[in-house]
């Protein structure tokens, strides 16, 4: 069975921090993992990886998958307040493009 | 990005009423959505892959009559969730790809709060 599995569960931090969020998978036929950032209501792309060893960026916030290790890491440096989410793993495995999602990181950045 | 969207955006109903659930790609078609459902404090499980013009693929533990699901168009899917109980009280969100793109990410749409009282 497909399993997609993130930690820490929960972070705490000061706004400022550097934060380090991790995403490990046991898939078949692995095609991409996806990180999403999920406040409220739906959550909203972030990242899509399918190369290993290649970081996205995308201001503060960065990523890379390490295919060896099956795992991938988000990084947000310079936390701020309105950085506090839930950041959900996905992995699309196999051919029917559907994802398997980790349980989530829900990140508090406190003022 | 795509945009998706889906309505309701919240809807209360009775015990043993049925409730219907839209999701739309606006500005793209897809041949393929997914139906996902997050209870409180946990992650989102897929329930079914919904295809253009076929039956839905559902999800192991999923009720194929309970969660009907129908994809008549390349921008509509439609769950309804049939004779409702507060168990099946949760956040119901879709996603869907651009067809043409294959290696675009799943958008999701705003989901959809169903409270069953």
């Amino acid at each position: 069975e497909d399993k997609v599995v993130q930690s820490p569960l929960s972070l705490v931090v000061h706004e400022g921090d550097t934060v380090t969020l991790n995403c490990s998978y046991e898939v078949t036929n692995f095609r991409s993992l996806l990180w999403y950032k999920q406040e409220k209501k739906a959550p909203t792309f972030l990242f899509m990886l399918t190369s290993s060893g290649i970081e996205k960026k995308s201001g503060r916030l960065s990523s890379i998958l390490d295919k060896k290790e099956l795992s991938s890491i988000l990084n947000i440096t310079a936390t701020q307040t309105g950085d506090s989410a839930i950041y959900l793993c996905a992995v699309e495995a196999g051919g029917a493009q559907k994802l398997v999602f980790g349980q989530g990181t829900r990140l508090t950045i406190n003022p | 990005g795509a945009v998706v969207s889906q309505h309701p955006s919240r809807v209360i109903c009775k015990s043993g009423t049925s409730v219907k659930i839209e999701c739309r790609s606006l500005d793209f078609q897809a041949t393929t959505m997914f139906w996902y459902r997050q209870f409180p404090k946990q992650s989102l499980m897929l329930m079914a892959t919904s295809n253009e013009g076929s039956k839905a693929t559902y999800e192991q533990g999923v009720e194929k009559d309970k969660f009907l699901i129908n994809h008549a168009s390349l921008t509509l899917s439609t769950l309804t969730v049939t004779s409702a109980h507060p168990e099946d009280s949760s956040f119901y969100i879709c996603s869907a790809r651009d067809t043409w793109l294959l290696q675009e990410t799943q958008y999701f749409g705003p989901g959809t709060r169903l409270l069953v009282l």
